[in-house]
């Protein structure tokens, strides 16, 4: 059975970071291209962006709000993926899914990230 | 981007009774390999969201055979057959023909 855990989630002030992870079993994590999806409070699914197995180059892409400011990285050896998320603002607080691959076949519980002052 | 428009926003269904909920596209889902890869997700109160169907039509595992997936091209369709208690949640269509990836706003489901 796949399980994904997140975790790292908090209270940040606008403007600071944050790193999620998200812990994998289950899966060949090696092999296993990996996701992240966002829900606002009371709002509907927002994906993220996507990183690829190191096999496909571990390439990432992101969605235009988060782009140039979160990062997606990889260590398959811990059977880990990571969220590094600079410039934090008020509209991206949300609960942080893991995902499996591009079409989110397995989900982890989430991980609550609250951007205020 | 593509835009994906669930209809309705929210639905009261009678509890044996069918449901359907429909997604359009604004361009065209299918992808030049010749597949549709447009999903549907369910998510009940308070848990995280679980697949339901993949390119249109093709089960999830687990998932009843009440629920079934259809359409082809922007229009597409979920239908409940006979509604249980345990459908109450919200459920998103997604498509991922294009970047960046995109879901549909979501339709409520409830029990009348």
């Amino acid at each position: 059975e796949v399980q994904l855990v997140e975790s790292g989630g908090g209270l940040i002030m606008p403007g600071g970071s944050l790193r999620l992870s998200c812990v994998g079993s289950g899966l060949i994590f090696t092999d296993a291209w990996m996701s992240w999806v966002r829900q606002a409070p009371g709002k509907g699914l927002e994906w993220v962006g996507r990183i690829k197995s190191n096999s496909y180059g571990g390439t990432t892409d992101y969605a235009a709000p988060v782009k140039d400011r979160f990062i997606i990285s990889r260590d398959d050896p811990k059977n880990t993926m990571y969220l590094e998320m600079n410039s934090l603002r008020v509209e991206d607080t949300a609960i942080y899914y893991c995902t499996t691959g591009t079409v989110f076949d397995q989900w982890g519980q989430g991980t609550l990230v609250t951007v205020s002052a | 981007d593509v835009v994906m428009t669930q209809s309705p926003l929210s639905l009261a269904v009678t509890l044996g009774q069918p449901a359907s909920i429909s997604c359009r596209s604004s361009q065209s889902l299918l992808h030049y390999d010749g597949n549709t890869y447009f999903y549907w997700f369910q998510q009940r109160p308070g848990q995280s969201p679980r697949r339901l169907f993949s390119r249109i039509s093709n089960r999830d595992s687990g998932v009843p055979d009440r629920f079934s997936g259809s359409g082809s091209g922007t229009d597409f369709t979920l239908k409940i057959s006979r509604v249980e208690a345990e459908d109450v949640g919200v459920y998103y269509c997604f498509q991922a023909t294009h970047w960046p990836l995109t879901f549909g706003g979501g339709t409520k489901v409830e029990i009348k």
